[in-house]
């Protein structure tokens, strides 16, 4: 069956843009993750959704970054106003239950601000 | 705050040597922690998963153990081969986040 897929698979936008990723999970999975991956480091938790709900988003850098799952599948993660910091590969992750079960990560999105 | 260390940065071995990876946490209250492969430009691939009641699995030549009372995780594989170069990470889960280490840079030379 299918994984997890994420769109686009590479962005590079412009110092002050906005830029919009998106997340589809595996089908029926109830919980999603998004991980932000500097590069040399591990990823590092943003946010994290059961179904449409947003439990909790106290990984998230900015408030110039906005995520959500409206119709709890999809998810899109929003950056605004992009900063050079910025610049790392976002994973998105989903698991078939709540916590704490095993995640199952999509390829990522690597984002470069120039 | 949960704090994840994994040791060595890198790692480079001949081909058929057996080797283990550690990982090591600073809070030991997690529900489970998972071993992941990340190869250059994917995404990270699970490779086994220990549930925090449990003290290890086993997956083909790989066997990870879980000590949750010292804070410690060790991934062992067994006579590696040249697929097995990637990056190895840890990550365990407390509540509603998963903490990852920076993981281990594995080479299998031929």
């Amino acid at each position: 069956g299918a994984g997890v897929s994420q769109s686009p698979r590479y962005k590079v936008a412009k110092r002050g843009q906005d830029v919009a990723l998106r997340c589809d999970p595996i089908s029926g999975h109830v919980s999603l993750f998004w991980y932000q991956q500097a590069l040399g480091q591990g990823p590092e938790f943003l946010t994290y959704f059961q179904n449409e709900a947003q439990l909790d988003k106290s990984g998230l850098p900015s408030d110039r970054f906005f995520a959500e799952r409206p119709e709890g599948s999809v998810s899109t993660l929003k950056i605004q106003r992009t900063q050079q910091e910025d610049s790392a590969v976002y994973l998105c992750a989903s698991s078939p239950r709540m916590l704490p079960y095993e995640q199952y990560f999509g390829p990522g999105t690597r984002l470069t601000v120039t | 705050k949960q704090e994840v260390t994994q040791i060595p940065a890198a790692l480079s071995v001949p081909e058929g040597e057996n080797l283990v990876l550690n990982c090591s946490f600073t809070d030991s209250a997690i529900y489970n922690l998972q071993w992941f492969r990340q190869d250059p430009g994917k995404g990270l691939t699970s490779l086994l998963l220990i549930q925090s009641s449990q003290r290890e699995q086993t997956s083909g030549r790989l066997n990870a153990s879980l000590d949750k009372s010292s804070g410690r995780s060790t991934l062992y594989i067994a006579a590696s081969q040249p697929g097995d170069s990637a990056t190895y990470l840890c990550a365990v889960k407390n509540d509603n986040d998963m903490r990852f280490g920076a993981g281990t840079r594995l080479t299998v030379k031929p």
